[in-house]
């Protein structure tokens, strides 16, 4: 079955650090791969989305991901982050299966 | 653009009853997805709905229904609830059938407590 794996459950950082927060996914097909952000007291936001062709895209507020399809991976970077950057991060894919979660990283940033 | 409206924002249960909770899509989109959210999760999805039809499902029990209506609105409904439901109840709303199909637009989320 397909699924998403994250490997940071908590993150501290402070700001003006670089940030890297992993994420793979297991499935052999095509996939097309998101990131979502939860700040808090809000709802799920689309921060960045892979379909097709270069495998870095870029999102909003900086942020980018990279596709590395013999990994499996997607992995999410920002070279310098903020405070108000604190915040739910997750990982999702599509192919086989409807849009599919990983259980999320949670980021806090320190001022 | 109006953005996915859902209601109620937050509700209490007890055992065995039973709950509706309901969804307004973005304008112009036609399908709606719904996802449980349990406490240090990330969402699980439930079922997704095209047409008036279920179009997709997750591994969730057939006590979790849902409806679609001509406005493309969506309702799930929850039978015989038990503890485990309590969670955060996401809807997204997306338009099938183009390239942003899996692109989905999220509601704040309903949040169910069952006693």
């Amino acid at each position: 079955a397909q699924s998403v794996s994250q490997h940071n459950h908590h993150v501290i950082l402070s700001e003006a650090a670089s940030l890297e927060l992993g994420c793979n996914y297991s499935y052999g097909g095509t996939v097309n791969l998101f990131w979502y952000v939860q700040y808090p007291g809000q709802h799920l936001q689309l921060l960045l989305k892979y379909f097709s062709g270069d495998p870095l895209v870029k999102g909003i507020k900086g942020f980018e991901a990279e596709f590395i399809k013999s990994k499996f991976s997607f992995n999410l970077r920002k070279p310098s982050v903020q405070w108000s950057d604190t915040a739910e991060y997750f990982c999702a894919a599509t192919g086989f299966q409807k849009l599919v979660f990983g259980t999320g990283t949670r980021l806090l940033v320190s001022p | 653009e109006t953005g996915v409206t859902q209601s109620p924002t937050h509700l209490i249960k007890t055992r065995g009853q039973q709950v509706t909770l309901r969804c307004s899509s973005q304008s112009g989109h036609n399908t709606v997805s719904w996802y449980q959210q349990a406490l240090g999760q990330g969402p699980q999805f439930i079922f997704q709905y095209y047409r008036e039809e279920e179009n997709g499902r997750g591994n969730f029990p057939p006590r979790f229904s849902g409806l679609q209506f001509p406005n493309y609105s969506s309702e799930l409904n929850v039978n015989a609830l038990e503890l485990d439901d309590s969670a955060l109840y996401l809807c997204a709303s997306s338009l099938e059938g183009s390239a942003g199909a899996n692109v989905l637009t999220f509601g704040a989320g309903s949040r169910l407590t069952v006693l």
